[in-house]
């Protein structure tokens, strides 16, 4: 059973362009929901993050959208750039779960010259 | 100065052999995991610790042992390495529940 599906697996974008990566999950009990950017031959590492009392958080060209009553989160990029050809992955884990991340199966982004 | 450090970053071994990787962070923290990443870059946890006490077993197979000397490292010895165990081992570390988890460059895992 996976508790959260990602999309698209890949995804190409041109320099300048949005970058738009979604997240769908089911566990109703998830409350803290990261985005993870990992580089090949790295180990993921922690991009933005936001807890579901929220409805949007940015941090510079990252914002994440999270939508309580879909069950989805939404991961943009804006003014994308070659530096942010990456495999970024989403995850959710649930206060008193022991620290368990569940990861989404990541998206692997493009962004050509 | 790595905050989590894992040796070695390429293991190549022979099915049936045991090996060990050892995963040291520099952070402070309490909790240390070990994730494996397989072809298709799917990230799974398979154990974590929390000041030395196993609190995650992610139904892995029991040739999959870990090892928390202290609070700062946190081993994984495999026995009998199959074809299957390929796969990129990852150690992270954390402070506290729903907080960043720092992760280690990993060990690419290659079993012939």
């Amino acid at each position: 059973q996976q508790q959260v599906k990602q999309s698209p697996q890949s995804l190409i974008v041109q320099k300048g362009g949005i970058s738009i990566i979604n997240c769908a999950y089911e566990n109703t009990a998830f409350d803290y929901f990261p985005w993870y950017q990992q580089f090949p031959g790295k180990g993921p590492a922690l991009l933005i993050a936001i807890r579901p009392d929220v409805s949007e958080k940015k941090e510079g060209r990252f914002t994440i959208s999270f939508n309580k009553s879909a069950k989805q989160f939404s991961l943009h990029i804006m003014d994308s750039q070659p530096g942010d050809s990456a495999t970024y992955f989403c995850a959710a884990s649930i206060r008193g779960s022991n620290y368990k991340l569940t990861f989404g199966k990541g998206t692997l982004l493009t962004v050509n010259p | 100065d790595t905050a989590v450090s894992q040796t070695p970053k390429y293991l190549v071994t022979q099915m049936g052999n045991d090996k060990s990787i050892k995963c040291e962070q520099n952070l402070g923290h309490d909790t240390m995991y070990w994730y494996k990443q397989d072809s298709k870059k799917f990230l799974k946890i398979m154990f974590s610790y929390n000041n030395k006490e196993l609190i995650i077993n992610e139904t892995v197979p029991n040739r999959f042992s870990p090892k928390s000397p202290d609070k700062a490292h946190l081993n994984l010895h495999i026995n009998s390495l199959e074809l299957g165990d390929s796969a990129v081992y990852f150690c992270a570390s954390s402070q506290a529940e729903g907080t960043e988890a720092f992760f280690g460059q990993g060990t690419r895992l290659t079993v012939v």
